[in-house]
């Protein structure tokens, strides 16, 4: 199985800040990484797919990048509504598998 | 609006088999080029993706799951299932279904259900 690892596991930030998340694939997986915002006691939210197209609905100053092995979830400017934990998730093999996850938390 | 809603026993004994259904309105499972899916997340910890089935009756489960797991799907009643056997502590995790939409040659996950707690305890 294809391992994700991302890293900060948690980070904390201020309202306003630019934030950066990364996710490595201990394979090649081309683009085929996606990425998910979930709030406490919620399922989790479909935001970028394809590593970089932003699902319909999703605010622009969420992006992603990369390609292969490592990823990136940028929030440009984070909003209070953004405090949550992101996960990536791989489909370019089966079984499909998700990072660990990175909690944003209110500095 | 596809909606999805789990809906099962929250409490299940060692050793029984887990049983959960989710019932999808706003779209039809029948209608093809979806893959319907059950994803689980312990307490306090990240998503595992349990199997999916498309709506044909076709399925594919992680291999660390795959000996305990059946996936079933019910068109006439718009729901799929999971059974989960032989269940112990370790299965104690809140249970999503999802949908699965291809991304490549495996799906990702464009909606979700609320989510279900399922304990395991005697």
């Amino acid at each position: 199985a294809i391992r994700i690892t991302q890293s900060p596991s948690s980070l904390s930030a201020s309202t306003g800040d630019r934030v950066t998340i990364t996710c490595r694939a201990s394979q090649g997986i081309s683009s085929y990484l996606a990425w998910y915002q979930q709030k406490p006691g919620k399922a989790p939210k479909l935001l970028i797919y394809a590593a970089s197209t932003l699902q319909s609905g999703v605010p622009s100053r969420f992006s992603g990048s990369g390609s292969g092995t490592d990823f990136t979830l940028t929030i440009s400017c984070l909003q209070s509504e953004d405090f949550a934990t992101y996960y990536c998730q791989q489909y370019y093999s089966y079984p499909l598998t998700f990072g660990g996850g990175t909690k944003v938390e209110i500095k | 609006q596809v909606q999805l809603q789990e809906s099962g026993p929250g409490l299940v004994k060692p050793s029984q088999t887990l049983s959960l259904t989710c019932t999808v309105s706003g779209g039809s499972i029948s209608s093809g080029g979806y893959y319907w899916s059950w994803i689980r997340q312990h307490p306090g910890k990240g998503l595992e993706w349990i199997g999916y089935i498309y709506y044909s009756g076709s399925t594919y489960y992680n291999p660390s799951l795959k000996s305990r797991v059946t996936i079933s799907v019910d068109t006439s009643k718009n729901q799929f299932s999971l059974k989960l056997s032989s269940v112990t502590a370790a299965d104690t995790a809140v249970y999503y279904c999802a949908r699965g939409v291809l991304g490549s040659g495996w799906p990702l996950f464009d909606y979700w259900g609320q989510g279900t707690l399922v304990t395991v305890s005697s």
